[in-house]
């Protein structure tokens, strides 16, 4: 029982490049979760996903977007990276109203 | 709206020192309240919760009194560890559009000396 996995664990892009995190989870849970951790900020949740192929906008959307086509896989998509978008991504899952489950996080850093 | 304020750090103790983190939030109705805490290099584990007011969760040695009245949900602990040694995250549980969230304090570290 891996728990909720993250690929890939370090990242370096330049700025106008694209990437996709892939976040999976093996404990059958509805909902899923994108968050990015930035220092004295602590967590802010990106988007969700309350099931496969539902998923709507958290606190800090702009430049990312997200698909739920499998219930098991949340994926987070950067288009076009800035340099604010260097951050630890946290993915994270739970049943309906339960705690969160985090994966060990994805370090990206955009240049 | 929902926020969480917790107590500024680093928290510096000696080993066996008692442990208190502040937690106090802001939130409509009754939220689920949790304490979470990431190990350096790890992804963030949960400790304990409570689901409702006057509720004590514990784990670990940790624990942790939901009080309304206070809006608070500070972590104790009565003699810390080296291993104790990591960043500490108050949270609370929020209603969205769909579902719940969790909303996140900013993090306090706690750092336990031999």
């Amino acid at each position: 029982n891996a728990g909720v996995t993250q690929t890939p664990k370090f990242r370096v892009l330049k700025t106008g490049q694209s990437m996709t995190l892939l976040c999976a989870q093996d404990m059958n849970h509805e909902y899923m979760y994108w968050y990015r951790q930035d220092p004295g900020m602590g967590l802010r949740l990106i988007h969700y996903s309350v099931g496969e192929g539902t998923t709507a906008k958290g606190e800090v959307p702009d430049g990312y977007n997200v698909s739920r086509l499998k219930k098991q896989n949340f994926l987070l998509g950067l288009e076009s990276a800035a340099p604010s978008q260097t951050s630890v991504y946290f993915c994270a899952s739970s049943r309906r109203a339960g705690a969160l489950y985090f994966g060990p996080g994805t370090r990206l850093t955009v240049t | 709206g929902n926020s969480v304020t917790q107590m500024e750090g680093p928290v510096t103790l000696s080993e066996e020192a008692f442990l208190t983190i502040n937690c106090t939030y802001t939130a409509t109705g009754y939220p689920s309240l949790f304490w979470y805490v990431q190990y350096p290099g790890e992804g963030l584990q949960l400790l304990l919760k409570a689901t409702k007011a006057d509720d004590k969760g514990s784990n670990k040695g940790f624990e942790a009194t939901y009080r309304k009245e206070t809006t608070s949900f500070h972590l104790e602990k009565g003699s810390v560890q080296v291993s104790d040694s990591a960043v500490y995250f108050c949270a609370l549980s929020a209603h969205m559009e769909y579902g719940n969230k969790l909303v996140f304090g900013a993090g306090t570290i706690l750092r336990v000396k031999s």
